[in-house]
């Protein structure tokens, strides 16, 4: 099986502007979980989608937000961005997600850099 | 509040010394455990993972780790390390009741040949 896909891999972006990230999962898994990954505080999640609904939340401005397509491939968007958002943007997916036992399969990242 | 705790942040050892990474965790509920590792330019992968019955789990690469739920804690071991596992391990939790992992802030190892 192919493992999860995330694009672009690498983006440059000015304050301000918006951006839009994509994830691609696993073939078969519907559960969907973003994280972001900086130096400064490690990995945190973001949000997570099953059956393009928003299940769970972290604790991230409403900035941030995301979607979850009938193919449960996932897309994420950062409005307004400043120069703290600039972090390596993970995917994972999972095949059921909330509620069971599951294991989280991470992506590549898409880097992000906000000048 | 729920969070992970490495003790290490940075672990420099020669090839075929002994590892042992600490994590210990702050969580309620009936918990999964998961140790991640990053290789350079490489992607997070899951090295083992705990979801119930034996403590004692076995990974890939010859680690394994064990949870003792009375210390709260999840360490991952190795007999003898090699040059090739040079990489940043994380430590992550969840439950069954949400997604979401918290992760600890990562140790470094760095193995010389």
């Amino acid at each position: 099986k192919a493992g999860v896909t995330q694009t672009p891999r690498y983006l440059i972006k000015t304050r301000g502007q918006q951006v839009t990230l994509s994830c691609s999962p696993i073939s078969g898994h519907r559960s969907v979980s973003w994280y972001q990954q900086t130096p400064g505080q490690g990995l945190q999640f973001l949000f997570e989608y099953f059956s393009e609904t928003q299940r769970n939340k972290g604790n991230f401005p409403g900035r941030f937000s995301g979607r979850q397509f009938s193919n449960s491939r996932s897309e994420m968007n950062v409005s307004t961005l400043e120069l703290g958002d600039s972090a390596l943007y993970l995917c994972a997916s999972s095949f059921r997600g909330q509620g069971y036992s599951d294991t989280q399969y991470f992506g590549p990242g898409t880097r992000l850099t906000v000048l | 509040a729920q969070s992970v705790s490495q003790h290490n942040h940075h672990v420099i050892l020669s090839e075929a010394a002994s590892l042992e990474l600490g994590c210990n965790y702050s969580y309620g509920g009936t918990v999964n455990l998961f140790w991640y590792v990053q290789y350079p330019g490489q992607h997070l992968q899951l090295l083992l993972k705990y979801f119930s019955g034996d403590p004692l789990v076995k990974g890939i690469k010859g680690f394994e780790a064990e949870f003792i739920k009375s210390k709260f804690s999840f360490n991952l071991r190795k007999p003898s390390v090699q040059w090739s596992d040079t990489a940043e391990y994380f430590c992550a939790v969840n439950n069954q009741a949400g997604t979401a992992l918290i992760f600890g802030k990562g140790t470094t190892l760095s193995v010389s040949s």
